[in-house]
């Protein structure tokens, strides 16, 4: 059974760093896509990132150059670290597989706020 | 960055009838087009890929169309577990971008 189960959401002031987690069971991260997705509070989704292939990468706009997506083969995991962080940046992240994204984790909440 | 769009914000359907639902892409993503069902408080779930091809265990009520820039999503007959929020996504380009969502609500 495919499953994924992000952590390291919490509540962070601007300007701080966050690192999230997504662990993956029942497939191989290296062999699928990987991304990101947000949606802050009452919004819609928002494509953040994505790892693919030998470990090629992608970004929104709005995140280039703060975040950075990275995964670990020998631990089948998944990992965006943060940096800098906005109030815009307050939402439910989400792990997903593939692409378009059939697999999806619960979400972790990371909230930006002083 | 392509741009999606979709119509209406809010559909209002009895149920047992049927919702058509639009999207609209800003340029030609072919039938690179997903569309997804959200619930309150659960993550999205994948229901249609490829423009028409039904995700895995998907029920045949739901079906789709378009390529190019206009795509229809349409529920043949609404039973309570399908009001729910439902977005579309090209995945033609980087980066994937997602409409703004239409929620379907019981009227």
């Amino acid at each position: 059974e495919v499953q994924l189960v992000e952590s390291g959401g919490g509540l962070i002031q601007p300007g701080g760093s966050l690192r999230l987690s997504c662990a993956a069971s029942g497939f191989s991260v290296s062999s699928n896509y990987m991304s990101w997705v947000r949606q802050a509070p009452g919004k819609g989704l928002e494509w953040v990132s994505v790892i693919y292939g030998g470990g090629t990468t992608q970004y929104a706009d709005s995140v280039r150059g703060r975040f950075t997506i990275s995964r670990d083969d020998s631990k089948n995991t998944l990992s965006l670290q943060m940096n800098n962080l906005r109030a815009e940046d307050t939402a439910v992240y989400y792990c997903t597989r593939g692409a378009p994204s059939d697999s999806w984790g619960q979400g972790t909440l990371v909230t930006v706020s002083s | 960055e392509i741009l999606m769009t979709q119509s209406p914000a809010t559909l209002s359907v009895s149920p047992g009838e049927r919702a058509t639902l639009s999207c609209r892409a800003s340029q030609s993503v072919s039938n690179t087009l997903a569309w997804y069902q959200q619930k309150p408080g659960q993550a999205p779930r994948l229901l249609i890929y490829d423009a028409s091809t039904r995700a895995t265990g998907i029920p045949a009520t739901f079906s789709a169309s378009g390529s190019g820039t206009e795509f229809t999503l349409t529920i043949s007959s609404l039973q309570s577990e399908d009001f729910a929020v439902y977005y579309c996504q090209q995945y033609n380009k980087w980066p994937q971008t997602f409409g703004q969502g239409t929620k379907v609500e019981i009227k």
